[in-house]
């Protein structure tokens, strides 16, 4: 159980361009999502706090008009990085709180997605 | 002040010897839980183990297990029997109160020789 996907699971774009990134939680519902950027050997940084039907809320320093966030249901967020830059290339990795318990997995736990791996050029 | 902090930034283990990872945190709020998190190189956050602040034992989970001093606030991850598979990073992560946000530490790297 606790199954989170993301698409795409890497991308290469060119400057100035807006990308989609897609995070669903397959086999349960999930209110909350995350999402977070990983440098090369660093560990994650929260970028902004999902929540289905609201706007997102977004940590210090993370630019709302540049990393867009909808949570359009319980199973899907999306994050648009709009005119991407070469300096927006990371590892963005989603995660998803359980709305309820289920087979294997728990309300106390992000569960998170493979990652994308974006490439500005 | 750093809520999580994960002083050994790698280790080498030998296969099939145990393995502890340090992790310190930081809190003043009395209801918080901690986690740890694998890494492999592919990128993906596996998730290990879970332990509650009010949990009176230490979490166990196969190979897995979670050394809680509450008083030290320390929760290093012990891992058993180390294969070449635990080859990855680990995280260790702090949620506090009812914030579902997850605050991490910086990470070690742990590789398994045969």
């Amino acid at each position: 159980g606790a199954v989170v996907s993301q698409h795409p699971s890497w991308v290469i774009c060119k400057s100035g361009t807006s990308v989609k990134i897609e995070c669903r939680s397959l086999d349960f519902q999930a209110t909350t999502m995350f999402w977070y950027r990983q440098f090369p050997k660093q560990s994650l940084m929260l970028m902004a706090t999902s929540n289905e039907g609201s706007k997102a809320t977004y940590e210090q320093g993370v630019e709302k008009d540049k990393f867009l966030i909808n949570h359009a249901s319980l199973t899907l967020s999306t994050l648009t990085v709009t005119s991407a830059h070469p300096e927006d290339s990371s590892f963005y990795i989603c995660s998803a709180h359980p709305l309820a318990g289920g087979p294997g997995y728990y309300t106390d736990t992000q569960y998170f997605g493979p990652g994308t791996r974006l490439t500005v050029l | 002040a750093q809520k999580i902090t994960q002083t050994q930034p790698g280790m080498f283990v030998q296969e099939k010897e145990a393995v502890t990872l340090d992790c310190t945190y930081d809190t003043s709020d009395p209801s918080y839980g901690l986690f740890w998190y694998k890494q492999p190189s592919s990128g993906e956050m596996i998730f290990l183990i879970y332990q509650g602040s009010y949990d009176q034992q230490n979490a166990t989970e196969g190979r897995y297990s979670l050394n809680f001093q509450k008083a030290r606030k320390s929760a290093n991850l012990v891992i058993s029997a180390s294969q070449l598979g635990d080859s990855a990073m680990y995280f260790c992560a702090m949620r506090e109160g009812n914030d579902y946000k997850l605050s991490f530490g910086a990470g070690t790297t742990v590789t398994v020789r045969a």
